[in-house]
């Protein structure tokens, strides 16, 4: 089945303490994308990333990395969390553009 | 640069009611248009996409028309049923970039999202 996994879906950590959200997907996309859902602000792109070793900032980078080591993973690690990262994040892939995203199913993230 | 203004919510209705959700956008170029849904608890899926001027995106009885001279893409539904219940995002992507092999891809920009509840 095709598909984007992310993990953790729930996960509660400390401000400070070092986390990586874990993204893969199986469709062999070039185009991966991490995105923040707030409520009244709809969805916004944090990083995104048109191949291996090739990314780039998207509209909220700040207190955010990524790396693109492989084409079917994409982290996202936030080295030392903000109690204002606490969101709900989606990684998605696209093949290419009209053809529509791949979503995975969230992570949502409480920093305290 | 891009935007997508939605209709805001939310948006409560009756099952079988018609439903129409409003959405206009600003781009350069010539984007690809899409509503996505997000169910309870879920991630986003893509519901419909229309690539060029006057494509109609049709799936589940939603329907979207891609209109270039009001630049908008309405998301309507004859009859809605109660599980229909979600939360509903318009999106354009604009290609801003293209590969080597000359695929072009583009950022999702979207809307606020509308919540639709439709009762019994």
């Amino acid at each position: 089945e095709a598909q984007v996994t992310q993990n953790p879906r729930y996960l509660i950590t400390v401000t400070g303490k070092k986390l990586t959200v874990t993204c893969s997907q199986n469709m062999n996309h070039e185009y991966m994308s991490w995105y923040r859902q707030d409520p009244g602000l709809g969805l916004r792109q944090i990083y995104y990333s048109m191949n291996v070793e090739v990314t780039d900032k998207g509209d909220v980078p700040e207190g955010y990395k990524v790396s693109r080591k492989e084409k079917r993973n994409f982290p996202l690690i936030l080295e030392s969390p903000s109690p204002n990262q606490t969101s709900l994040y989606f990684c998605a892939s696209s093949f290419m553009t009209g053809h529509g995203y791949t979503f995975g199913s969230g992570t949502r993230l409480t920093v305290v | 640069g891009d935007s997508v203004t939605q209709m805001e919510g939310p948006v409560t209705l009756s099952e079988e009611a018609f439903l129409t959700i409003n959405c206009t956008y600003t781009a350069t170029g010539y984007p690809s248009l899409f509503w996505y849904v997000q169910y309870p608890g879920e991630g986003l899926q893509l519901l419909l996409k229309a690539t060029k001027a006057d494509d109609k995106g049709s799936n589940k009885g939603f329907e979207a028309t891609y209109r270039k001279e009001t630049t908008s893409f309405h998301l309507e539904k004859g009859s809605v049923q109660v599980s229909d219940s979600a939360v509903y995002f318009c999106a354009l992507s604009a290609p801003i970039f293209a590969n080597a092999g000359g695929t072009s891809y583009g950022k999702l920009t979207f809307g606020q999202g509308t919540i639709l509840t439709v009762h019994p």
